[in-house]
């Protein structure tokens, strides 16, 4: 069965970077895109951006462009989120969300969620 | 950038029907996708691709969608229904740029 298992918790200051690991299991890792998601606490939900395991490709929101990176190791089947320049209202909980159709970005009939990491910052 | 707007705020009496709307430029072109969000879970797809409902999803929840505008119904409410719900799409620009709307609160009361 498909598995994304998170890093755990993490608490930053101000200014510093993070880095959240997505372990997948339970399919051919490079063949299913990878999305990350936040949701800070009491708000919606936001796309941050999408890697493509096969290749490392990647597509960024425009409002995190320069301050995110989205790697995968396909050795380890794990895809990492880093985001930089952290600032408290970074604080929420960050999950990948793999998507569902072959080789496709989008999410099609199911989609699988990791089980979220959430990220503190605060000095 | 791209938005997808919905109403903060829907409220039905149990066995009514609750209609949710998604507005978005793209929307004729692409296909809307619905989340629903209780409390302190992670969120779950309940309609993909406009109007399909993944298997599990019960079938009082359906999706249309009509030029600039998605709906997500949910016909006979039942209280379990009460939670936060997501339309989701993509811009639409060729560029892999997703965004999720802005998310309505369904009272069920």
């Amino acid at each position: 069965q498909v598995q994304l298992v998170q890093s755990g918790a993490e608490v930053k200051k101000p200014g510093a970077s993070v880095k959240v690991s997505c372990k997948a299991s339970g399919y051919t890792f490079t063949n299913y895109y990878m999305h990350w998601v936040r949701q800070a606490p009491g708000q919606g939900l936001e796309w941050m951006g999408i890697i493509n395991p096969s290749g490392g490709s990647t597509s960024y929101a425009q409002k995190f462009q320069g301050r995110v990176t989205m790697t995968r190791d396909t050795s380890t089947s794990t895809v990492y989120m880093e985001l930089s320049s952290l600032r408290s209202e970074d604080t929420a909980v960050y999950y990948c969300v793999r998507a569902g159709l072959f080789n496709e970005p989008d999410i099609g009939e199911e989609d699988y969620w990791g089980q979220g990491t959430l990220v503190t910052v605060f000095s | 950038s791209y938005e997808l707007t919905q109403p903060p705020s829907v409220s039905v009496s149990p066995g009514q029907t609750a209609r949710i709307t998604c507005s978005g430029d793209a929307l004729p072109k692409k296909y809307a996708y619905w989340y629903q969000q209780k409390s302190g879970q992670a969120p779950v797809l309940v309609i993909y691709e406009d109007s399909k409902r993944p298997s599990g999803i019960p079938e009082r929840f359906s999706g249309s969608s009509s030029g600039t505008m998605a709906t997500l119904t949910i016909s006979g409410a039942q209280v379990e229904d009460e939670a936060d719900y997501y339309c989701y799409s993509t811009d639409g620009s060729g560029n892999l740029n997703y965004v999720f709307g802005t998310g309505t609160k369904v009272t069920v009361l």
